[in-house]
């Protein structure tokens, strides 16, 4: 069965620095285009950012572009978001969820996703 | 950048049917996707390509995308349905986008 386990959310200062990961189980990670989205509480869904099976096309939300760098790693079957500048808008349940294909853009979806991980930014 | 907008709130009587528009420039021209949140639960990809159903979603969830509309329908609503709807698109940036969702109340 197909599994994604975000880890690595938390408390950080307004201005702090966060690396959130996500570990793929139960299909072949390499064959497969990747996401993170989030949803702030009691808010809807938010696309924060998207990296092909080969790393070879990403892209970001302009709320996060120049602050946050999304990465993986096929030979550990993982997912990182490196995120940086973080603000009280940063504040949210983060996903990462699996595409339907190895690329992303029309045509695709979000089709398996994990339980997420908080991310507070407080002082 | 581009924008998806549905309804905050749609009510249905059980066994009714149910529909959640989410409206977009040209939306037809691209490919929508459907998800339910329930309460404390991941998203659920429940249409892709504008009407694809995934494997283990039941049949009374349809949907269309047409012009400058997307709509989900949910025929035979039940109990288990009430949740939040979000529809998806990718701009012509292959940037994702959300609708702002809505909440389907069964009642």
């Amino acid at each position: 069965e197909a599994q994604l386990v975000e880890s690595g959310g938390g408390l950080v200062q307004p201005g702090g620095s966060l690396r959130l990961s996500c570990a793929a189980s139960g299909f072949i990670f390499e064959e497969y285009a990747m996401h993170w989205v989030r949803q702030a509480p009691g808010k809807g869904l938010e696309w924060v950012s998207g990296i092909t099976w080969n790393s070879g096309n990403i892209g970001y939300a302009d709320s996060v572009k120049g602050r946050f760098t999304v990465f993986r790693d096929n030979a550990k079957n993982s997912l990182h978001l490196q995120m940086t500048s973080l603000g009280a808008a940063d504040m949210a349940l983060y996903y990462c969820a699996r595409d339907r294909r190895g690329y992303y853009g029309r045509g695709g979806a979000f089709e398996i996703w994990g339980q997420g991980t908080m991310v507070t930014v407080s002082s | 950048s581009y924008e998806l907008t549905q309804p905050p709130s749609v009510s249905v009587s059980p066994g009714q049917t149910a529909s959640i528009s989410c409206s977009g420039d040209k939306l037809g021209d691209k490919y929508a996707s459907w998800y339910q949140q329930r309460p404390g639960q991941s998203p659920t990809l429940v249409i892709y390509q504008d009407k694809k159903r995934p494997s283990g979603i039941p049949e009374r969830f349809s949907a269309s995308n047409f012009g400058h509309t997307a709509t989900l329908t949910i025929t035979g609503t039940q109990p288990m349905d009430e949740a939040d709807y979000y529809c998806q698109a990718w701009d012509s940036n292959t940037a994702g986008v959300f609708g702002g969702g809505t909440k389907l109340t069964v009642l």
